[in-house]
Protein backbone atom coordinates (compact mmCIF):
# COMPACT_ATOMS: atom_id res chain seq x y z
CA UNK A 1 0.00 0.00 0.00
CA UNK A 2 1.33 3.45 -1.14
CA UNK A 3 1.40 6.12 1.67
CA UNK A 4 3.56 8.77 4.12
CA UNK A 5 4.89 7.05 7.11
CA UNK A 6 5.48 9.23 10.31
CA UNK A 7 7.75 8.05 13.44
CA UNK A 8 7.41 7.66 15.97
CA UNK A 9 3.73 8.39 16.77
CA UNK A 10 4.65 9.76 20.40
CA UNK A 11 8.10 11.28 21.11
CA UNK A 12 9.30 12.92 24.50
CA UNK A 13 12.12 15.35 24.95
CA UNK A 14 13.87 16.95 27.55
CA UNK A 15 14.40 20.52 27.00
CA UNK A 16 17.57 22.06 25.36
CA UNK A 17 17.44 18.49 23.48
CA UNK A 18 17.54 18.14 19.49
CA UNK A 19 15.50 15.31 17.98
CA UNK A 20 14.43 14.40 14.76
CA UNK A 21 11.34 13.77 13.32
CA UNK A 22 10.81 11.29 10.66
CA UNK A 23 9.05 11.31 7.58
CA UNK A 24 8.69 8.87 4.56
CA UNK A 25 6.42 8.37 1.48
CA UNK A 26 6.09 5.69 -1.10
CA UNK A 27 3.60 7.66 -3.30
CA UNK A 28 6.37 9.00 -5.55
CA UNK A 29 5.81 12.46 -4.77
CA UNK A 30 7.96 15.13 -5.92
CA UNK A 31 6.40 17.84 -3.15
CA UNK A 32 6.70 17.17 0.76
CA UNK A 33 5.57 19.40 3.69
CA UNK A 34 5.78 19.74 7.53
CA UNK A 35 3.34 21.26 9.60
CA UNK A 36 2.92 21.67 13.16
CA UNK A 37 -0.79 21.91 14.57
CA UNK A 38 -1.85 23.66 18.18
CA UNK A 39 -5.33 23.18 19.47
CA UNK A 40 -7.05 26.69 17.83
CA UNK A 41 -4.53 27.02 15.60
CA UNK A 42 -5.13 25.00 13.18
CA UNK A 43 -1.90 23.81 10.66
CA UNK A 44 1.09 26.09 10.25
CA UNK A 45 3.75 25.72 7.63
CA UNK A 46 7.34 24.72 8.74
CA UNK A 47 9.15 23.89 5.78
CA UNK A 48 8.27 22.28 2.01
CA UNK A 49 10.09 21.03 -0.97
CA UNK A 50 9.03 20.32 -3.72
CA UNK A 51 12.34 18.72 -5.41
CA UNK A 52 15.12 16.95 -3.96
CA UNK A 53 18.14 19.25 -2.74
CA UNK A 54 15.92 21.64 -2.91
CA UNK A 55 13.67 23.30 0.10
CA UNK A 56 11.64 26.46 1.47
CA UNK A 57 10.97 28.05 4.84
CA UNK A 58 7.36 27.83 5.81
CA UNK A 59 5.61 30.75 8.08
CA UNK A 60 7.35 28.99 11.62
CA UNK A 61 11.16 27.98 10.01
CA UNK A 62 12.64 29.26 13.25
CA UNK A 63 13.87 26.88 15.19
CA UNK A 64 13.19 23.69 13.12
CA UNK A 65 15.58 22.22 9.92
CA UNK A 66 14.95 19.49 7.18
CA UNK A 67 17.23 17.50 4.52
CA UNK A 68 15.74 16.67 1.39
CA UNK A 69 18.60 14.18 0.60
CA UNK A 70 16.11 11.54 -1.05
CA UNK A 71 12.64 12.00 -2.95
CA UNK A 72 10.83 9.87 -0.17
CA UNK A 73 12.55 11.12 2.56
CA UNK A 74 11.70 14.27 4.75
CA UNK A 75 12.77 14.53 7.78
CA UNK A 76 12.07 17.39 10.38
CA UNK A 77 15.05 18.06 13.04
CA UNK A 78 13.68 20.61 16.09
CA UNK A 79 16.24 21.77 17.92
CA UNK A 80 17.19 23.18 21.26
CA UNK A 81 16.26 27.17 19.34
CA UNK A 82 12.90 26.07 19.07
CA UNK A 83 11.04 27.95 22.21
CA UNK A 84 7.90 25.94 22.29
CA UNK A 85 8.14 22.66 20.77
CA UNK A 86 5.11 20.70 22.11
CA UNK A 87 3.00 20.21 19.52
CA UNK A 88 1.63 17.64 16.86
CA UNK A 89 3.40 17.29 13.53
CA UNK A 90 2.23 16.27 10.34
CA UNK A 91 4.09 15.35 7.12
CA UNK A 92 2.54 15.90 4.01
CA UNK A 93 3.63 14.95 0.20
CA UNK A 94 1.85 16.01 -3.23
CA UNK A 95 2.79 14.91 -6.55
CA UNK A 96 4.42 18.16 -7.59
CA UNK A 97 2.79 21.76 -6.10
CA UNK A 98 0.52 23.20 -3.98
CA UNK A 99 -2.59 22.74 -6.00
CA UNK A 100 -2.24 19.45 -5.64
CA UNK A 101 -4.30 16.78 -2.72
CA UNK A 102 -1.70 16.77 0.07
CA UNK A 103 -1.73 13.13 1.53
CA UNK A 104 -0.90 13.26 5.55
CA UNK A 105 0.93 10.96 7.54
CA UNK A 106 -0.63 10.39 10.89
CA UNK A 107 1.68 12.44 12.99
CA UNK A 108 4.19 12.59 15.87
CA UNK A 109 3.29 14.14 18.68
CA UNK A 110 5.98 15.77 20.36
CA UNK A 111 6.09 16.87 24.04
CA UNK A 112 8.94 18.51 26.06
CA UNK A 113 10.00 17.62 29.54
CA UNK B 1 -2.22 36.93 0.43
CA UNK B 2 -4.75 34.64 1.27
CA UNK B 3 -6.71 33.62 3.78
CA UNK B 4 -9.37 31.78 5.21
CA UNK B 5 -12.17 32.02 7.81
CA UNK B 6 -13.84 29.43 9.19
CA UNK B 7 -16.63 30.41 11.48
CA UNK B 8 -17.48 28.64 14.21
CA UNK B 9 -14.38 26.67 15.82
CA UNK B 10 -17.32 24.05 17.35
CA UNK B 11 -20.46 23.00 15.51
CA UNK B 12 -23.09 20.70 17.43
CA UNK B 13 -25.81 18.86 15.06
CA UNK B 14 -28.23 16.02 15.92
CA UNK B 15 -27.92 12.84 13.75
CA UNK B 16 -29.78 12.89 10.91
CA UNK B 17 -29.70 16.55 10.88
CA UNK B 18 -28.22 18.81 8.34
CA UNK B 19 -24.71 19.54 8.61
CA UNK B 20 -23.59 23.11 7.62
CA UNK B 21 -19.54 24.15 7.99
CA UNK B 22 -18.42 27.74 6.62
CA UNK B 23 -15.79 28.83 5.26
CA UNK B 24 -15.25 31.80 4.15
CA UNK B 25 -11.48 33.22 2.10
CA UNK B 26 -10.13 35.70 0.16
CA UNK B 27 -7.58 35.63 -2.95
CA UNK B 28 -6.56 37.73 -5.45
CA UNK B 29 -6.73 35.20 -8.13
CA UNK B 30 -9.15 32.77 -8.91
CA UNK B 31 -8.35 29.99 -6.32
CA UNK B 32 -7.63 26.55 -5.27
CA UNK B 33 -9.43 25.86 -2.55
CA UNK B 34 -9.83 22.36 -0.22
CA UNK B 35 -11.98 20.25 2.66
CA UNK B 36 -10.17 18.20 4.26
CA UNK B 37 -11.43 16.07 7.21
CA UNK B 38 -9.13 15.10 10.56
CA UNK B 39 -10.17 12.11 13.13
CA UNK B 40 -8.71 12.20 16.30
CA UNK B 41 -5.05 11.68 16.58
CA UNK B 42 -4.28 11.08 12.94
CA UNK B 43 -3.30 12.98 9.77
CA UNK B 44 -5.90 14.94 7.25
CA UNK B 45 -7.63 12.80 4.57
CA UNK B 46 -9.17 15.04 1.71
CA UNK B 47 -13.30 15.38 1.47
CA UNK B 48 -13.09 17.39 -2.14
CA UNK B 49 -11.42 20.17 -4.06
CA UNK B 50 -12.49 23.09 -6.10
CA UNK B 51 -10.56 23.63 -9.33
CA UNK B 52 -12.65 25.73 -11.50
CA UNK B 53 -14.52 23.19 -13.19
CA UNK B 54 -17.61 23.19 -11.37
CA UNK B 55 -18.84 25.26 -8.50
CA UNK B 56 -20.19 22.45 -6.96
CA UNK B 57 -18.12 19.65 -5.53
CA UNK B 58 -19.46 16.40 -4.67
CA UNK B 59 -16.99 14.56 -2.32
CA UNK B 60 -16.23 11.69 -0.30
CA UNK B 61 -18.28 10.09 2.55
CA UNK B 62 -21.69 12.14 1.09
CA UNK B 63 -20.26 15.84 1.62
CA UNK B 64 -20.32 18.25 -0.71
CA UNK B 65 -19.23 21.94 -0.96
CA UNK B 66 -20.24 24.97 -3.28
CA UNK B 67 -18.09 27.66 -4.49
CA UNK B 68 -19.86 31.34 -4.66
CA UNK B 69 -17.42 33.98 -5.87
CA UNK B 70 -19.63 36.59 -5.06
CA UNK B 71 -19.69 35.79 -1.58
CA UNK B 72 -16.44 34.51 -1.63
CA UNK B 73 -17.62 31.14 0.62
CA UNK B 74 -17.08 27.51 0.00
CA UNK B 75 -19.55 26.29 2.55
CA UNK B 76 -19.42 22.26 3.49
CA UNK B 77 -22.57 20.51 3.54
CA UNK B 78 -24.15 16.88 4.35
CA UNK B 79 -27.57 16.23 3.94
CA UNK B 80 -27.80 14.21 7.21
CA UNK B 81 -25.21 13.53 9.80
CA UNK B 82 -23.98 10.21 10.28
CA UNK B 83 -22.01 9.30 14.52
CA UNK B 84 -19.49 8.42 11.94
CA UNK B 85 -19.05 12.63 10.99
CA UNK B 86 -17.51 13.37 14.44
CA UNK B 87 -13.97 15.04 13.43
CA UNK B 88 -12.43 17.98 13.42
CA UNK B 89 -12.64 19.83 9.94
CA UNK B 90 -10.44 22.00 7.42
CA UNK B 91 -11.05 24.36 5.41
CA UNK B 92 -7.80 25.44 2.78
CA UNK B 93 -7.31 27.67 0.10
CA UNK B 94 -3.99 28.22 -2.59
CA UNK B 95 -4.15 30.58 -5.34
CA UNK B 96 -1.42 27.80 -7.34
CA UNK B 97 1.51 28.19 -8.51
CA UNK B 98 4.38 28.46 -6.19
CA UNK B 99 2.02 29.88 -3.05
CA UNK B 100 1.60 27.63 0.04
CA UNK B 101 -1.44 26.31 1.04
CA UNK B 102 -3.20 28.06 4.04
CA UNK B 103 -5.44 26.47 6.01
CA UNK B 104 -8.32 27.57 8.30
CA UNK B 105 -8.42 26.77 12.24
CA UNK B 106 -10.43 24.29 12.04
CA UNK B 107 -13.71 23.71 12.72
CA UNK B 108 -14.95 20.35 15.21
CA UNK B 109 -18.09 18.42 14.45
CA UNK B 110 -20.00 17.02 17.18
CA UNK B 111 -22.85 15.01 16.49
CA UNK B 112 -25.47 14.35 19.55
CA UNK B 113 -27.09 11.23 19.07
Amino acid sequence: DGGITQSPKYLFRKEGQNVTLSCEQNLNHDAMYWYRQDPGQGLRLIYYSQIVNDFQKGDIAEGYSVSREKKESFPLTVTSAQKNPTAFYLCASSISGNTDTQYFGPGTRLTVL
Amino acid sequence: AQSVTQLGSHVSVSEGALVLLRCNYSSSVPPYLFWYVQYPNQGLQLLLKYTSAATLVKGINGFEAEFKKSETSFHLTKPSAHMSDAAEYFCAVTPGGYQKVTFGIGTKLQVIP
